[in-house]
């Protein structure tokens, strides 16, 4: 089973319109972080927003925030007061555990493009 | 320079050929990784790096072969590669061993391409 998943492969937006971004997660560990990055077609992946899974407050960064509902597995990211420069993939990605494997495991990515 | 940077930006090599990918992070990180991004695919993780120490290795074919000779560097060597190891390759780094976020800063990546 995916342990991320993003079922919008590509969104369209209007400039200054807000747009979420959806992920849903597995995982059985009662300790992880979400983490959402921003891929340019430059490729860089750009760190976005971070939610803790036992953080009590949806994490927002600027004009990202992060809508977690932990019962339902959910982290969607939301971007307000879209710009023509946020037309790029969006990755969600997830760390298991206090300890042991560190790494990030990520989801297939959304295209958002931003239209004037 | 900050921040995480990789060399070349781009690799063109035939399967026959030896070549270097090089990864520099100049944020203190203490954990350093290489992750593999196809067409398609979603990221994966190829390679971790913990204080020198290489703690994971997802099941990454002998053709590739990281070194880390400090927590600054880390290196992926390639020789014999196929067609299909075509790719992004991203270096990524974080300060493990923190209560937190851990977050893991990327490079620009290398594209590599094997003809």
């Amino acid at each position: 089973a995916q342990k991320i998943t993003q079922t919008q492969p590509g969104m369209f937006v209007q400039e200054k319109e807000a747009v979420t971004l959806d992920c849903t997660y597995d995982t059985s560990d009662p300790s992880y972080g979400l983490f959402w990055y921003k891929q340019p077609s430059s490729g860089e992946m750009i760190f976005l927003i971070y939610q803790g899974s036992y953080d009590q407050q949806n994490a927002t960064e600027g004009r990202y925030s992060l809508n977690f509902q932990k019962a339902r597995k959910s982290a969607n990211l939301v971007i307000s007061a879209s710009q023509l420069g946020d037309s790029a993939m969006y990755f969600c990605a997830m760390r298991e555990g206090d300890t042991g494997r560190r790494a990030l495991t990520f989801g297939s990515g959304t295209r958002l493009q931003v239209q004037p | 320079e900050t921040g995480v940077t990789q060399t070349p930006r781009h690799l063109v090599m035939g399967m026959t050929n030896k070549k270097s990918l090089k990864c520099e992070q100049h944020l203190g990180h203490n954990a350093m990784y290489w992750y593999k991004q196809s067409a398609k695919k979603p990221l994966e993780l190829m390679f971790v790096y913990n204080f020198k120490e290489q703690t994971e290795n997802n099941s990454v074919p002998s053709r590739f072969s990281p070194e880390c000779p400090n927590s600054s560097h880390l290196f992926l060597h390639l020789h014999t590669l196929q067609p299909e190891d075509s790719a992004l390759y991203l270096c990524a780094s974080s300060q493990e061993g923190t209560q937190g976020r851990d977050t893991q800063y990327f490079g620009p990546g290398t594209r590599l391409t094997v003809l």
